[in-house]
């Protein structure tokens, strides 16, 4: 079993449309959660970044982490055709020091 | 402010060849950071520098990649032979110090092993 769970897609919605983009993962001490976006040809860059359980909203980009489920979100208000991207969830715990674990990514198009 | 630089984008070789990648970090960072990231994949970390000292390499298949960071700036990464299961996109990422840094990446550079 992968530490980390991502729905590789493609995801496709309409321009305007609510983007869910979600995470799994199986180690408990995972206590840093990251969303980065990566182009096509392009590094990642990153997109959110929270710590332990709640939410955090920057702009049309909301992260849930859920530590009890072990579950992780990324929703896109709004989406646009720039959105089109790969989204990759990256979590890290104290133990590993600054490495990441990153999940396989999501391709999501948006289609204008 | 300029990003981590990587040269070359993209490289063709056969198996059984060598190949090195050239990283260059933000300025002033401290870690830098090796990944690579296989079609359809995360990128996973083969190697992580703090300065010019390894910090984590419990992922780089020491038989046949290498990497350096000699100077605590630049760094390069090698791998010799290659085989067909190496063709990936090789990123580079820098931080500013190490802990709970935000780690900012390259283009990468895309390996074809042949």
């Amino acid at each position: 079993q992968k530490e980390v769970e991502q729905d590789p897609g493609p995801l496709s919605v309409p321009e305007g449309a609510i983007v869910s983009l979600n995470c799994t993962y199986s180690n408990s001490a995972f206590q840093y959660f990251m969303w980065y976006r990566q182009y096509s040809r392009k590094g990642p860059e990153l997109l959110m970044y929270t710590y332990s359980s709640g939410n955090k909203e920057d702009g049309r980009f909301t992260a849930q982490v859920d530590k009890s489920s072990k579950y992780i979100s990324l929703f896109i208000r709004d989406s646009q055709p720039s959105d089109s991207a790969t989204y990759l969830c990256a979590m890290r715990t104290m133990e590993y020091g600054n490495k990441l674990v990153f999940g396989a990514g999501t391709i999501l198009r948006v289609k204008s | 402010e300029a990003g981590v630089a990587q040269s070359p984008r993209y490289k063709i070789i056969e198996k059984r060849q060598s190949v090195a990648f050239w990283c260059n970090p933000i300025s002033g960072h401290a870690t830098l950071y090796w990944y690579q990231q296989i079609l359809g994949q995360g990128p996973k970390l083969l190697i992580q520098f703090q300065n010019n000292g390894v910090v984590d390499d419990s992922q780089l298949p020491k038989d046949r990649f290498s990497a350096e960071r000699l100077k605590g700036v630049d760094s390069t990464l090698k791998i010799q032979p290659a085989k067909l299961e190496d063709s990936a996109v090789y990123l580079c990422a820098s931080s500013l110090a190490g802990e709970g840094d935000t780690q900012y990446f390259g283009p990468g550079t895309r390996l074809t092993v042949l």
